[in-house]
């Protein structure tokens, strides 16, 4: 079945960067976008941007430009995220999910990975 | 910037039917999906294409778009149904989501 799976829980400081990794099975991973979501406890859903598998071509929302790099290792179906600058309201689950669509402008994510906490903390 | 405005609740007794709306410019003109959120859980979409229920999501949700708001409509509503729903829709090469709604099941 789909899966996507995602790296453990992270601590770091302020001014640190966190690497979350997410781990596609289950399908072609190099078929579909992957994004990237993030919601701060107890906060709604913040999409962050997506990478294109297939040719590394990425797009961000502006709020993290400059701060988030998506990458991507075909090799092993794996899809990074890295945050830098990192701030204590940068706190949050992050997820990433796979984007399904059947036309240009008919998209939805399914399925998500099942989160990653990352807590900036001093 | 662009918004999708979602009421922060709403309640429902069981069997009844429960309306989550969520409103945007010209939201119609887009296609909007819905995604549902149990406490602890990653979303799951219930709705995508305005109107269409993916596999294994149950026929009691539907799901209708025009004008400005988009609606997610849950019939003969179960306490497993409780949980937060999300709208979600692309403007532009851009991503938006609602700030969701808690549906309580009372």
């Amino acid at each position: 079945q789909v899966q996507l799976v995602q790296s453990g829980a992270e601590v770091k400081k302020p001014g640190a960067s966190v690497k979350v990794s997410c781990k596609a099975s289950g399908y072609i991973f190099t078929d579909y976008y992957m994004h990237w979501v993030r919601q701060a406890p107890g906060q709604g859903l913040e999409w962050m941007g997506w990478i294109n598998p297939n040719s590394g071509g990425t797009n961000y929302a502006q709020k993290f430009q400059g701060r988030v790099t998506m990458t991507r290792d075909t090799s092993i179906s794996t899809a990074y995220m890295e945050l830098s600058r990192l701030r204590s309201d940068d706190t949050a689950i992050y997820y990433c999910a796979r984007e399904l669509a059947v036309a240009g402008n008919i998209n939805w994510f399914d399925p998500w990975g099942q989160g990653t906490l990352v807590t900036v903390s001093s | 910037s662009y918004e999708l405005t979602q009421p922060p609740s709403v309640s429902v007794s069981p069997g009844q039917t429960a309306s989550i709306t969520c409103s945007g410019d010209k939201l119609g003109d887009k296609y909007a999906c819905w995604y549902q959120q149990k406490p602890g859980q990653s979303p799951v979409v219930v709705i995508y294409q305005d109107s269409k229920r993916p596999s294994g999501i149950p026929e009691r949700f539907s799901g209708s778009n025009s004008g400005n708001t988009a609606t997610l409509t849950i019939s003969g509503t179960q306490a497993m149904d409780e949980a937060d729903y999300y709208c979600q829709a692309w403007v532009g090469s851009t991503v938006m989501f609602g700030g969701g709604t808690k549906l309580s099941v009372l």
